[in-house]
């Protein structure tokens, strides 16, 4: 069975500046993909940025960044020029080969410090 | 834009009653998902629908059954509510097939049973 562990429960940055946030699986095929997603306190969840697996090209959108390795097993998320905003709760996601159901990590809370 | 519509943002209910859990999807996704989220465990999925009528147990569906009789409604019910089912209830919809689709989510419904 699938696992997605994220081993940072609590983080905080300060405003304008760079964090990365941790995320490791296991699982044993080869073709999958990866997300995060977001919680801010207002609750409705949202997609953040995805990785295909087959992909070695780390996917970016704006000022979020991954860091996929594949043989590691890793797939941590960069945010730049962090913005008060970006306060939230931040789940790391697997989805492999079965009806596509996604699997997802304990999570990770960050605080943006003005 | 996707909209997933959760009856309830909030519910009181007792120990030993039955409760129904609604969620509404508009844009004609095929699957469907119940998840619970709880602090320390991320979001754990209970049962999820990839066709009208057909369901599949997630990792914790014991207490737990479901209903879908139309593309657009999934229903999660509870037959005999415990005081260990209290936690927030996400509803989740995608579209199958479409290996990179992320999931929608609905604002949750946090149950409490007393």
């Amino acid at each position: 069975a699938q696992t997605v562990t994220q081993s940072q429960p609590e983080m905080s940055v300060q405003e304008a500046e760079t964090v990365t946030l941790s995320c490791t699986y296991d699982t044993s095929e080869n073709n999958y993909y990866l997300f995060w997603y977001k919680q801010p306190p207002s609750r409705q969840m949202i997609l953040v940025i995805r990785q295909e697996a087959y992909k070695q090209q780390n996917a970016t959108e704006n000022r979020f960044s991954v860091n996929f390795q594949k043989a590691a097993k890793s797939f941590s998320l960069k945010i730049s020029d962090s913005q008060l905003g970006d306060t939230a709760m931040y789940f790391c996601a697997f989805m492999g080969t079965s009806y596509d159901k996604v699997i997802f990590g304990p999570g990770t809370s960050l605080s943006v410090i003005p | 834009d996707v909209k997933v519509t959760q009856s309830s943002r909030y519910l009181v209910k007792r120990t030993g009653e039955k409760v129904f859990l609604e969620c509404v999807q508009d844009m004609d996704h095929e699957n469907m998902f119940w998840y619970r989220q709880d602090p320390g465990l991320g979001l754990r999925l209970i049962y999820f629908s990839y066709d009208v009528k057909m369901k599949e147990k997630g990792d914790i569906p014991e207490g737990y059954s479901v209903s879908r009789e139309k593309k657009e409604r999934f229903s999660l019910i509870l037959e005999s509510a415990s005081t260990n089912q209290t936690s927030m209830y996400l509803c989740a919809s995608s579209l199958q097939g479409a290996r990179n689709s992320p999931l929608h989510f609905g604002n949750g419904t946090r149950l409490t049973v007393t």
